[in-house]
């Protein structure tokens, strides 16, 4: 199974919003509400911001939203912060029985 | 405490074999499916395998299947990952993280991939030789 197609970097100022696409097929993203998104800072394990496409975990900051349209999901985070760099991964179920992460996306705050 | 921590993880040559451990508080682990996720240098994640709350269902991506063996002990809060006939291409700091339940509807193949909500610090696996 070929991994989710993300961008390799974005950027953003403090303040401003961001979305990071996450893109795959209708055999995974397209087919299932079944989206997740992860947030690693350097040297760090991943942290759950985002499942089934839109849900935020308790404690996870609402400036995190998910979506999706098609065989693409989004990550937005609003009010960009300077502790937002960090890389990002989407992951799907891509059945059967199994998931698939996109490649990561590296925010930069500037 | 929640959390969950690695161990068993080091430097092997190819062809050889190496068991990883994950133990678990009772809170976050009984009743939960497990999965490892590995993240090669520089690279990104990669879910590897998960296991159900009872050991009855275990899957495996494709490059690792015949090759690596997830199980767990219940009585000991405690997830494996046997890895044999290891490759290069397996070195990666592994993580063990636990899914998320699914909701009551959901008992199928689905229901262990809703997401990842609690992980471990990850434990490093080098294959050289």
């Amino acid at each position: 199974q070929s991994a989710l197609t993300q961008p390799a970097s974005v950027s953003g100022t403090p303040g401003q919003s961001i979305t990071i696409s996450c893109t795959g097929t209708s055999s995974d993203v397209g087919g299932y509400d079944l989206v997740s998104w992860y947030q690693q800072n350097s040297g760090k394990a991943p942290k759950l911001l985002i499942y089934e496409v839109t849900k935020r975990p308790s404690g996870v900051s609402h400036r995190f939203s998910g979506s999706k349209s098609g065989n693409t999901a989004s990550l937005t985070i609003s009010g960009l912060q300077a502790d937002d760099e960090a890389d990002y991964y989407c992951c799907s179920y891509a059945g059967p029985s199994n998931c698939v992460f996109g490649g990561g996306t590296r925010l930069t705050v500037l | 405490q929640v959390q969950l921590v690695e161990s068993g993880g080091g430097v092997v040559q190819p062809g050889r074999s190496l068991r990883l451990s994950c133990a678990a508080s009772e809170l976050i682990f009984s009743g939960y499916a497990i999965h490892w996720v590995r993240q090669a240098p520089g690279k990104g994640l990669e879910w590897v395998a998960v296991i159900s709350y009872d050991g009855s269902n275990k899957y495996y991506v494709d490059s690792v299947k015949g090759r690596f063996t997830i199980s767990r002990d219940n009585s000991k809060n405690t997830l494996f990952l046997q890895m044999d006939s290891l490759r290069p291409e397996d070195t990666a700091l592994y993580y063990c993280a636990r899914s998320l339940p699914p909701p009551s509807y959901d008992s199928g193949h689905t229901s262990y991939f809703y997401g990842m909500d609690v992980w471990g610090q990850g434990i490093t696996v080098t294959v050289s030789s």
